[in-house]
């Protein structure tokens, strides 16, 4: 498996613009994870999926974020518009279905760089 | 709500000697995981170790091992012969067995290996 998939690995854009972020799971994984790194913040939990199901989404700063999943494969994080601190590397992450006996490791993409001037 | 407390920022170890990086962590479930995970300059999070809370034994991966201690709530990790490419930054964290699905993180620490 080619593990999960990021697009793009790095993204510089101006304010006001509009930022799409791609993530491609490991196939038959049943959970989807979005995270943003900062130096000063750390790892955030942005949201996360369960069969493609928004399940919690109070990591969301605002209401310029959304993410979409349409489908077991694809899932979509949206900034728009786009602002300097919104600067971060954000990371996708899946993991298969937990309970017991289940580690429920979450296997992490490459991660996007964002750059907002 | 559970939370996760890595107290040291950064850390150096003189390659080949042996590091133990902290963790804490807060819960009132009994039955959980503990991870550690490695984050090198390349930025991907890499799983070094995992611990189920209901298994006594302390994990081993190579050169990597736990001490692990329930009644404490202590999750630390040791990194026997370090070597060059250990150098990154270490999370510690932790998930529910049941209910959320959600991964705790602590704020990490950066490890430095002195040639």
């Amino acid at each position: 498996d080619a593990g999960v998939i990021q697009s793009p690995r790095h993204e510089v854009t101006e304010m006001g613009q509009e930022v799409t972020l791609r993530c491609k799971p490991i196939s038959g994984h049943d959970y989807l994870f979005w995270y943003r790194q900062t130096m000063m913040r750390g790892l955030e939990l942005l949201i996360y999926f369960n069969n493609n199901v928004p399940i919690d989404d109070s990591g969301m700063p605002e209401d310029r974020f959304s993410a979409k999943m349409p489908n077991a494969s694809f899932s979509t994080l949206k900034i728009q518009p786009s602002e300097p601190r919104d600067s971060a590397v954000y990371f996708c992450a899946s993991s298969p279905a937990g309970g017991a006996g289940a580690y429920n490791e979450q296997f992490f993409g490459p991660g996007t760089r964002l750059t907002v001037l | 709500a559970q939370t996760v407390t890595q107290s040291q920022p950064e850390m150096s170890v003189q390659e080949a000697e042996t590091v133990t990086l902290s963790c804490t962590y807060d819960t009132s479930e009994s039955d959980y995981y503990l991870f550690w995970y490695k984050q090198p300059p390349s930025r991907q999070m890499i799983l070094v170790i995992r611990q189920e809370a209901y298994k006594q034994q302390n994990a081993t991966e190579n050169r990597f091992s736990v001490n692990f201690q329930k009644a404490a709530k202590s999750f630390s990790l040791k990194i026997s012969d370090s070597q060059l490419g250990d150098a990154a930054m270490y999370f510690c964290a932790y998930r529910r067995i049941y209910g959320d699905d959600k991964i705790i993180f602590g704020k990490g620490t950066r490890l430095h290996i002195l040639p």
